[in-house]
Formats: C-alpha cells, sequence, structure tokens
C-alpha cells in the first residue's frame, strides 16, 4: 500500500519557470489538501479539495494553482516561480476532514 | 481570523512529562488534530478530539475544551526519540471544512 506518494522530492526551479508537484493516493480518500512548510512558519495550507471537481483556497494560494480531475490525483502547479516559494511542500489526504491526514514525503523546492 | 497559538519550544528530561497547549480562535470550530514530526520527516497523526474530554493513547493523551478553545498534547514517561516538533491543527468551516495548523512546538528531551 504505497499510501501518499509525491514527485518529484527535490526540485530546483529558475525564476519564472513553471512546474507541477505531482501527489497521489491509493486510499480512495476524498480529502486532498497541499501545504507548504517554511521555518518558523508550520504548516500553511495552500489550496484543498472535498472530492473530484471540487477545489478551494486556503491561507497562502497567490501563485499556486490546482485541480483534482479524479479522486487519486491532486497536483500542485506553480504558473511562474518566484524565491519565495522556495519551501518544502506536503501533499496530505484523508477520507474527510477530521479523520487522520497521511502525509506524502515532501517535497524541496528552491526557486533560484 | 482563523489562529492557533502554541509553545515554539519546550524542553524536558528523559522519563518526565510534558504538556504542550494550544488556543485557537475561529468562527466555525469541528475539531483539534495533533501531529508529530521529526526533522526531515513528513508529520504523522497522534490523535483528534471533537468532544471535550481526554483521549488517550499510549505515551500520548489529548485533552479539549471547547468553552475554553483549549486544548493540550500530554506526553508522559518520555523518551529521546519523542524529541520532534509537534504540531495542533483545527478542522474549521470557511468554504468547506479546512484544516489549519499551528506553528508547532519543538520538544528536546534531554538526558
Amino acid at each position: 500500500n504505497a499510501g501518499v506518494t509525491q514527485t518529484p522530492k527535490f526540485q530546483v526551479l529558475k525564476t519564472g519557470q513553471s512546474m507541477t508537484l505531482q501527489c497521489a493516493q491509493d486510499m480512495n480518500h476524498e480529502y486532498m489538501s497541499w501545504y507548504r512548510q517554511d521555518p518558523g512558519m508550520g504548516l500553511r495550507l495552500i489550496h484543498y479539495s472535498v472530492g473530484a471537481g471540487i477545489t478551494d483556497q486556503g491561507e497562502v494560494p497567490n501563485g499556486y494553482n490546482v485541480s483534482r480531475s479524479t479522486t487519486e490525483d491532486f497536483p500542485l502547479r506553480l504558473l511562474s516561480a518566484a524565491p519565495s516559494q522556495t519551501s518544502v511542500y506536503f501533499c496530505a489526504s484523508s477520507y474527510d476532514g477530521n479523520t487522520e491526514a497521511f502525509f506524502g514525503q515532501g517535497t524541496r523546492l528552491t526557486v533560484v | 481570523g482563523q489562529s492557533l497559538e502554541q509553545p515554539s519550544e519546550v524542553t524536558a528530561v528523559e522519563g518526565a512529562i510534558v504538556q504542550i497547549n494550544c488556543t485557537y480562535q475561529t468562527s466555525g470550530f469541528y475539531g483539534l488534530s495533533w501531529y508529530q514530526q521529526h526533522d526531515g520527516g513528513a508529520p504523522t497523526f497522534l490523535s483528534y478530539n471533537a468532544l471535550d474530554g481526554l483521549e488517550e493513547t499510549g505515551r500520548f493523551s489529548s485533552f479539549l475544551s471547547r468553552s475554553d478553545s483549549y486544548g493540550y498534547l500530554l506526553l508522559q514517561e518520555l523518551q529521546m526519540k519523542d524529541s520532534a516538533s509537534y504540531f495542533c491543527a483545527m478542522l474549521n468551516s470557511g468554504g468547506y471544512q479546512k484544516v489549519t495548523f499551528g506553528i508547532g512546538t519543538k520538544l528536546q528531551v534531554i538526558p
């Protein structure tokens, strides 16, 4: 059972480049979220989804897009990377919002 | 607005008991969760409280008081491997239900 799989694990981008962080889960969870983690800031919610076709913004959505065309996948798109987006990104999934969330291993992104 | 507050750092002795407090503010509260994260790792779930009272899971317990907008995580018989960051997270409304995390408390267990 793979759980939550994030790819890539590491990425270096140049300012202005775009890319997609992939997240897939095999637990048939409806609820999926993207967080970024910066030193001293905890985990901040970027976007989340409560089911296929349904997404909403979190605390820090600017500069990121998401879509949820299937239950399994929830990709995060950086439209035009900026140094301020250097961070560790975590994807999480859960059966619903009030049950255990399973996290992927994270993507360490550096924007230069 | 929505916010959670928890101490940034706590130090405790191996074998002792430590309590990590969390206060929250939100207009639509459903419940409080706790997660553990070791350096370089991903957060892992510890507990969830939707109702007032104490939930016990082995050496870890979590408490919630909805009237005081307050919860805590209690770690007993501390072990060196408990050195990690601990996050409280609230399930709240605002659009759909969403989970908002605190900044985390870094626990250092010393011999």
